[in-house]
């Protein structure tokens, strides 16, 4: 069963780097079906879509965030990697990691981590 | 960029039959069968309901259902059960600029 686990700092402070890993066990994240990708939730408020990234490296960003947001892949550790610079208190968020099967859900998104809280405090 | 527009709550007793509409413009919704809806229950993580307009993935219940006309999206959810209480976010590939997946504000969905 496939699997996927976000981790990093629980806080950040104001002006610097979030920086998040996701882990996934059960399966590799290095075939061509699939493409990797971060989704936040603010307390209380809807989803956003960040960006995803392809096993060779090929991303795409949400246009708001674009000028912040570097999503990377580590197929040797079966991981890929969200980093947000500058973040402020909107930033603060639960994020997710997913996975999306071009093979068997389109753009659909069909594997989920259990997300992560970020606060940016100081 | 604007989110999807979505009814902020919806009501239905077990049973009966709801409808959520996602809105959208000719650059997402409507130019394209690339229209998802995830369910969350508080606390967790969504879940994939329909894929590409009007597909379930393996393992979704066949009282979910999903269309779309123009540049409107829908989710029909039949039967109504009170498991189904939860909120729903459609969601949908768009390329106005940059091709990217906007979300939908969310809807929650109670059932009575």
């Amino acid at each position: 069963q496939l699997q996927l686990q976000e981790s990093g700092p629980g806080l950040v402070k104001p002006s610097e780097t979030l920086s998040l890993t996701c882990t996934v066990s059960g399966g590799s994240i290095s075939s061509s079906s699939y493409y990797w990708g971060w989704i936040r939730q603010p307390p209380g408020k809807g989803l956003e879509w960040i960006g995803s990234i392809y096993y060779s490296g090929s991303t795409y960003y949400n246009p708001s965030l674009k000028s912040r947001v570097t999503i990377s892949v580590d197929t040797s550790k079966n991981q890929f990697s969200l980093k947000l610079s500058s973040v402020t208190a909107a930033d603060t968020a639960v994020y997710y990691c997913a996975r999306r099967s071009l093979v068997l859900t389109g753009e659909g998104l069909d594997y989920w981590g259990q997300g992560t809280l970020v606060t940016v405090s100081s | 960029q604007s989110a999807l527009t979505q009814p902020a709550s919806v009501s239905g007793s077990p049973g009966q039959s709801i409808t959520i509409s996602c809105t959208g413009t000719s650059s997402d919704v409507g130019g394209y069968n690339y229209v998802s809806w995830y369910q969350q229950h508080p606390g967790k993580a969504p879940k994939l309901m329909i894929y590409d307009v009007s597909n379930r993935p393996s393992g979704v219940s066949n009282r979910f259902s999903g269309s779309k006309s123009g540049n409107t999206a829908s989710l029909t959810i039949s039967g109504l059960q009170a498991e189904d209480e939860a909120d729903y976010y459609c969601s949908s590939y768009t390329s106005s600029s940059t091709p990217y997946v906007v979300f939908g504000g969310g809807t929650k969905l109670t059932v009575l």
